[in-house]
């Protein structure tokens, strides 16, 4: 799917900080992270619609969002804890009115050291 | 969690067979949405379907919907060993179009 692109792909940390990045393509509205983790389902860690975050899990204050345009979508990281080793997927869809579909990006593999 | 199983289920079965996943939800909701994982990938939508429908097909796909028991399936037909993948169920609680995933199923289909 290239119509959502994330960056970079795979990262290897120790207790660094670090910036994921995400664009879609697809002229929605509402961008999502979602956290991965072995042989679990995705989890919600962060919603934005039209640029607002209106959704907000519960996710460690070491991870911060950003929405800098309804397009773009960032995740920065700091002091990562080896619980943080996951994929980290960005998604879009056209709003978050009605339930519709959820469109994935190839996500970024975090490695914590 | 708002669904009945807690741990990946894990299916083996050879190219050809056809294949039933199910999923058993505790919130009252009225639109599931079926997703595939495969690999490596993020995970992509095969179906939606809400509780009008009570059934839709899409080419080897069927999904159900049954609201009265809370459960949903997605019936897969003459199985091809590219169908191998995760397979996540899903549902929005919250009213803001967020997806909560159900434990998945793995499947795998030997050629």
């Amino acid at each position: 799917n290239t119509k959502i692109t994330q960056s970079p792909r795979y990262l290897i940390l120790g207790r660094a900080n670090k910036s994921l990045e995400c664009e879609q393509h697809l002229g929605h509205n509402a961008m999502y992270w979602y956290k991965q983790s072995a042989e679990k389902p995705p989890e919600l860690m962060f919603l934005y619609n039209l640029k607002q975050l209106i959704r907000n899990e519960t996710v460690p204050s070491r991870f911060i969002p950003e929405c800098p345009d309804s397009s773009k979508l960032l995740l920065h990281i700091s002091a990562v804890d080896p619980e943080d080793s996951a994929v980290y997927f960005c998604a879009s869809s056209h709003g978050t009115v009605n339930t519709g579909q959820l469109y994935f990006g190839e996500g970024s593999k975090l490695t914590v050291l | 969690s708002q669904w009945g199983e807690e741990n990946l289920q894990a299916l083996s079965i050879q190219e050809g067979e056809d294949v039933t996943m199910n999923c058993s939800y505790k919130t009252y909701t009225t639109v599931v949405q079926w997703y595939r994982q495969k690999s490596g990938k993020g995970p992509a939508q095969l179906i939606l379907i809400r509780s009008n429908e009570r059934e839709k097909r899409s080419g080897r796909l069927r999904a159900t919907l049954d609201t009265s028991s809370q459960s949903s399936s997605l019936s897969i037909t003459g199985t091809l060993a590219t169908d191998t993948a995760v397979y996540f169920c899903a549902t929005d609680v919250s009213n803001y179009n967020v997806l909560y995933f159900g434990s998945g199923t793995k499947l795998t289909v030997e050629p």
